[in-house]
Formats: structure tokens, C-alpha cells, sequence
């Protein structure tokens, strides 16, 4: 069936990087652009940015720019999205969602930034 | 940026209840509007698309209307799995924003 398979969790030092992968399976890879959507723990859905699986072109959020970099391999229908320079506030549960209606998410790969 | 917010904030309702959210964005998105339900620890779920649209699998207790600015989420007798979080996300424009949330919680 259609999934998003998202890698594991990650703890990471303030300052450094993470890249989350997202997997693809069920549906062809390349129809559907894939946006990354993250929440900090007791918060809301904050949107950060979508990649074209078909093309490799991206948008981000404003917030994200400069620090943020999503990507994908056709090959191995992947996406994934890097953070770099990260803060304590990027603590959250990282989410990659299928399309313009967000019909299909992935499990959330939970980010912890900590010195 | 189009701003997106969702009241009320959090409701408490009784079993057979009929429940309304509303979303409102600060400029049109013609009928680009998504609603999610999310429960403690799991990913959203879409539950409505293209504002009124049901996506496939979702109870048809749960319908969305409105265009343009506003729009509501409507269940028309609650069940107890409806306890969740909402969230509306408007897809008309760049970034693709989300509401606040709303907290529904069973009497």
C-alpha cells in the first residue's frame, strides 16, 4: 500500500546537522511533490518547505531559509530534508507528507537538539 | 504569508453532539483547505480536501464547507475516537500554513 517510511530518531548538538530520509513505496515516486512538516512537542504543524521528486526543485519556508536543504534520489525513491545549524528550539517530531492534500504522512522521525 | 486561524482553540462536546471548527484565513485560498486530525503521538490524517471534499475512508459524520476566507469543519454526532486535535492548512500559496489547532475533547 502507499507509504512514507521516515528514518529513526536522532539527538544531535546544538550547532550541528541532521538529515531525515523519507521513503517512498505503494504509488509513483515522481507524481507527487513531498512536503516536511514539524512540531515541537505540545505545539502545532509548522511547514517548512516541498521538494519535487520529479525535478529536485525545492521551496522553503522563510524561517528555514539558509538552513535548510531537501533533496531526493528517483533511484531509491527517497527524500530527505537537512537542517544545519541547529538550535534547541529545533526539538520537534519532523513530518514528510504526500502532495498538495497531505493524503499520505510518514510515522515522524523525532529531532532532539541538546548540549 | 497567508495567516491561518482556528477557533476555538479547544471545546469539550458529549457523544452525538454536533460539532463545528472554523478556519480563517487572512486572505483567499479559493477552496485550497485541508483538514487533519491528529491523536497524542501519531501523524496527522487527512480527513477533508479541496475544503469539502472527504477524503476516502473518513466516517461521512465529518464534512467541510466554505470558500474563500472561511470554512468549517463540521461532525455531526461525535463519536468517542473523535477525541483529537484539528487542524486546518490552506495549499493555495507558498508557505503552505497551518491553524493553530483545536483541542476536542468528550464530555
Amino acid at each position: 500500500q502507499v507509504q512514507l517510511g521516515q528514518s529513526g530518531a536522532e539527538v544531535k548538538k546544538p550547532g550541528a546537522s541532521v538529515k531525515v530520509s523519507c521513503k517512498a513505496s505503494g504509488y509513483t515516486f515522481t507524481s507527487y511533490d513531498i512536503n516536511w512538516v514539524r512540531q515541537a512537542a505540545g505545539q502545532g504543524l509548522e511547514w517548512m518547505g516541498w521538494v519535487n521528486p520529479k525535478n529536485g526543485n525545492a521551496g522553503y519556508g522563510q524561517k528555514f531559509q539558509g538552513r535548510v536543504t531537501m533533496t531526493t534520489n528517483t533511484s531509491i525513491t527517497t527524500v530527505y530534508m537537512e537542517l544545519s545549524s541547529l538550535r534547541i528550539e529545533d526539538t520537534a517530531v519532523y513530518y514528510c507528507a504526500r502532495g498538495l492534500r497531505g493524503d499520505v504522512w510518514g510515522q515522524g522521525t523525532t529531532v532532539t537538539v541538546s548540549s | 504569508d497567508i495567516q491561518m486561524t482556528q477557533s476555538p482553540s479547544s471545546l469539550s462536546a458529549s457523544l452525538g453532539d454536533r460539532v463545528t471548527i472554523t478556519c480563517r484565513a487572512s486572505q483567499t485560498v479559493n477552496s485550497y483547505l485541508n483538514w487533519y486530525q491528529q491523536k497524542p503521538g501519531k501523524a496527522p490524517k487527512l480527513l477533508i480536501y479541496a475544503a469539502s471534499s472527504l477524503h476516502i475512508g473518513v466516517p461521512s459524520r465529518f464534512s467541510g464547507s466554505g470558500f474563500g476566507t472561511e470554512f468549517t469543519l463540521t461532525i455531526s454526532s461525535l463519536q468517542p475516537e473523535d477525541s483529537a486535535s484539528y487542524f486546518c492548512q490552506q495549499s493555495y500559496s507558498f508557505p503552505y500554513s497551518f491553524g493553530q489547532g483545536t483541542k476536542l475533547e468528550i464530555k
